[in-house]
């Protein structure tokens, strides 16, 4: 009864390091999903991937890449970390109509 | 893009008291969503709703699609301690350019003090 697993659950980077978050789901869904949380923000998407093999730009991708390296798998890369992406994210999976998400990392960039 | 409004922003509750809150839109939704989020931890769906004018309970929980397919409520009846966390509504429209679904900013709730 895993669902939607992320790592790691906690990060600091300094300005400029690289990263991946990582992303797995054990629920067979096609569409899988990278969202940040900011206060005040509520919930701002970043990629999603409607099936395996394919990736889109969601609302604020600029400083992000991902990657659907298999049905289970979605990562999200940060080439070199800023401030501004200082935040935490969420990962999601669906299959219909709701989504069901991950417990979030949060990412501090100093 | 679509946006929703989602309010009020936060609110304090004390216990046994009932809680509405309201998402809407400029848009049309075909479904709407309310989630809950606790501390520390993803959004966790309460209730979805299909249908315009539909109104679905979950427990304690009533949701209502408008119906003008704009609009969705959700009221807490006698809430509890465990009910503090952000409430997210969601719509999802699938002619949209995504067919994603599209989340409010949230409605806090905290307990009195």
């Amino acid at each position: 009864n895993a669902g939607v697993t992320q790592t790691p659950k906690f990060q600091v980077l300094k300005t400029g390091q690289s990263m991946t978050l990582q992303c797995a789901q054990d629920m067979n869904h096609n569409s899988m999903y990278w969202y940040r949380q900011d206060p005040g923000m509520g919930l701002r998407l970043i990629y999603y991937s409607a099936s395996e093999g394919t990736t889109d730009k969601g609302e604020v991708p600029n400083g992000y890449n991902v990657s659907r390296l298999n049905k289970r798998e979605f990562s999200l890369r940060l080439e070199s970390a800023a401030p501004s992406q200082t935040s935490v994210y969420f990962c999601a999976s669906s299959e219909s109509v709701g989504y069901t998400f991950g417990s979030g990392t949060r990412l501090t960039v100093v | 893009g679509q946006q929703l409004n989602q309010s009020p922003q936060s609110m304090f509750i004390q216990e046994g008291e009932d809680v509405s809150m309201n998402c809407t839109s400029s848009s049309i939704f075909n479904t709407w969503l309310w989630y809950k989020q606790d501390p520390g931890e993803g959004p966790v769906l309460l209730i979805a709703l299909y249908k315009a004018g539909e109104l679905t309970s979950n427990g304690r929980l009533t949701a209502q699609f408008g119906i003008t397919r704009k609009d969705s409520f959700l009221n807490i009846s006698a809430s509890i301690p465990s009910d503090v966390g952000i409430y997210f509504c969601a719509g999802r429209n699938y002619g949209g350019s995504q067919g994603n679904l599209i989340f409010g900013k949230g409605t806090k709730l905290s307990v009195k003090p």
